[in-house]
């Protein structure tokens, strides 16, 4: 299985300032073929399921802040959150699904300072 | 209004069955891969399975295999999950999650607001 780490495992951010997110995968999941990674950022905010924001590695889902952006290559991940807002409170996951099973991070725990 | 709504959830005693079903609506079920997520109280999310848009591949994590089996009815656009001799740990929070193509290999793009499924004596 491909095991994401995650870190931090919480973080508290003041508002309007840079949080960021990293994760490694214990192998690549860069697929060479198409050279594309196949790594996704979700969000889930306290009550709500998760909420895909980045796909493949560094694309933005339809509707999601542009202070949201990933970035990596292969086995090490960054999602940033830069001028964080209140709204952004929330856990973040990262998923392989590269491979089966899919896994994910064990999620990282945004919070303001 | 693109939706995913699942039920079956509650209360069962290790050892027994319950089955989940999944309705989707507002995009057209029969071109994507689904997948069953779940969550543990306070913990982290876990992929259970997930079957491509014809039904012809399907997946189980190591967890589940040989007890939940995985379906999907295109022509009523759901999902379902049965799950045979369930124990305490498969006590979570249950997601019906779309896959954004036809194939397993890809980003959960629309999520279900979920069911709790809870194993005890």
């Amino acid at each position: 299985d491909i095991v994401m780490t995650q870190s931090p495992d919480s973080l508290a951010v003041s508002l309007g300032e840079r949080a960021t997110i990293t994760c490694k995968s214990s192998q690549s999941v860069l697929y060479s073929s198409n050279n594309k990674n196949y790594l996704g950022w979700y969000q889930q905010k306290p009550g709500q399921p998760p909420k895909l924001l980045i796909s493949w590695a560094s694309a933005r889902e339809s509707g999601v802040p542009d202070r949201f952006s990933g970035s990596g290559s292969g086995t090490d991940f960054t999602l940033t959150i830069t001028s964080l807002q209140a709204e952004d409170v929330a856990v973040y996951y990262c998923q392989q699904y590269y491979a089966t099973p899919r896994t994910f991070g064990h999620g990282t725990k945004v919070e303001i300072k | 209004e693109m939706q995913l709504v699942e039920s079956g959830g509650g209360l069962v005693l290790p050892g027994g069955s319950l089955r989940l079903s999944c309705a989707a609506s507002g995009f057209t079920f029969s071109n994507y891969a689904m997948n069953w997520v779940r969550q543990a109280p306070g913990k982290g999310l876990e992929w259970v399975s997930s079957i491509t848009n014809s039904g012809g591949i399907i997946k189980y994590a190591d967890s589940v295999k040989g007890r939940f089996t995985i379906s999907r009815d295109n022509s009523k656009d759901t999902l379902s999950l049965q799950m045979d001799n369930l124990r305490g740990d498969d006590t979570a929070v249950y997601y019906c999650a779309k896959s954004r193509s036809e194939n397993e290999y890809d980003a959960f793009d629309m999520w279900g607001q979920g069911t709790s499924v809870t194993v005890s004596s």
